[in-house]
């Protein structure tokens, strides 16, 4: 069993265009996160979801919406896609936000690209 | 804030050298320290973790020690192949709700046989 799942997969989309990228884990775990990784491979750290509270990273452009439907799912929401937006956009999970509790569990990514 | 820096490759070895990939942190409080693994086209995999000072984290011939005084986590290994070529990440969490983990840049190991 896929323990943090993402879809699709790939995503090729043109510039202007709104999409979204779903996400859902089996682990019982309270806190989601949406990452993203640029063509250097640099990770960052978009938004965390805790119990239906959501943290927002004050540097993700407000395009950029997450949606959590219950405790097992964080979708990602983007509109009027840009070019810069081309990156891996990752998907984890952890136990909580304690310190002991962040081992974060990853999905195999959605690979963005705007054309 | 918190920041992770290790050493950009690529870092290209041979068949059965060995592995050391560095790696030091800055962190407030006492975080937990961990390697990821990224291979060719794949997601993010733990290798091996440590939560406390001088605590070894260890797994399929891997180590890193948890090093408070150096503020270091340096990943090494006695003896690569050549399936352990991928990107490897140094990573801390600290437990604030909206940090999650706080990456490196990545490690880019190639190893030829």
């Amino acid at each position: 069993d896929t323990a943090v799942s993402q879809t699709p997969k790939y995503l090729v989309t043109q510039m202007g265009n709104d999409k979204s990228i779903k996400c859902e884990q089996n682990l019982g775990h309270d806190t989601m996160y949406w990452y993203k990784q640029d063509s250097k491979k640099f990770l960052k750290i978009m938004f965390s979801y805790n119990n239906k509270e959501l943290i927002i990273n004050e540097t993700v452009p407000n395009r950029f919406s997450p949606k959590s439907p219950d405790k097992a799912h964080l979708n990602l929401h983007i509109n009027s896609l840009e070019l810069g937006d081309s990156a891996v956009y990752f998907c984890a999970s952890s136990a909580g936000t304690g310190r002991m509790n962040t081992e974060a569990f990853f999905g195999q990514g959605t690979r963005l690209t705007v054309v | 804030g918190n920041s992770v820096t290790q050493m950009e490759g690529p870092v290209t070895l041979s068949e059965e050298a060995f592995l050391t990939i560095n790696c030091t942190y800055t962190a407030t409080g006492y975080p937990s320290l961990f390697w990821y693994v990224q291979y060719p086209g794949e997601g993010l995999q733990l290798l091996l973790k440590a939560t406390k000072a001088d605590d070894k984290g260890s797994n399929k011939g891997f180590e890193a020690t948890y090093r408070k005084e150096t503020t270091s986590f340096h990943l090494e290994k006695g003896s690569v192949q050549v399936s352990d070529s991928a990107v490897y990440f140094c990573a801390l969490g600290s437990g604030g709700g909206a940090d999650g983990l706080t990456f490196g840049k990545g490690t880019h190991l190639i190893i030829q046989p």
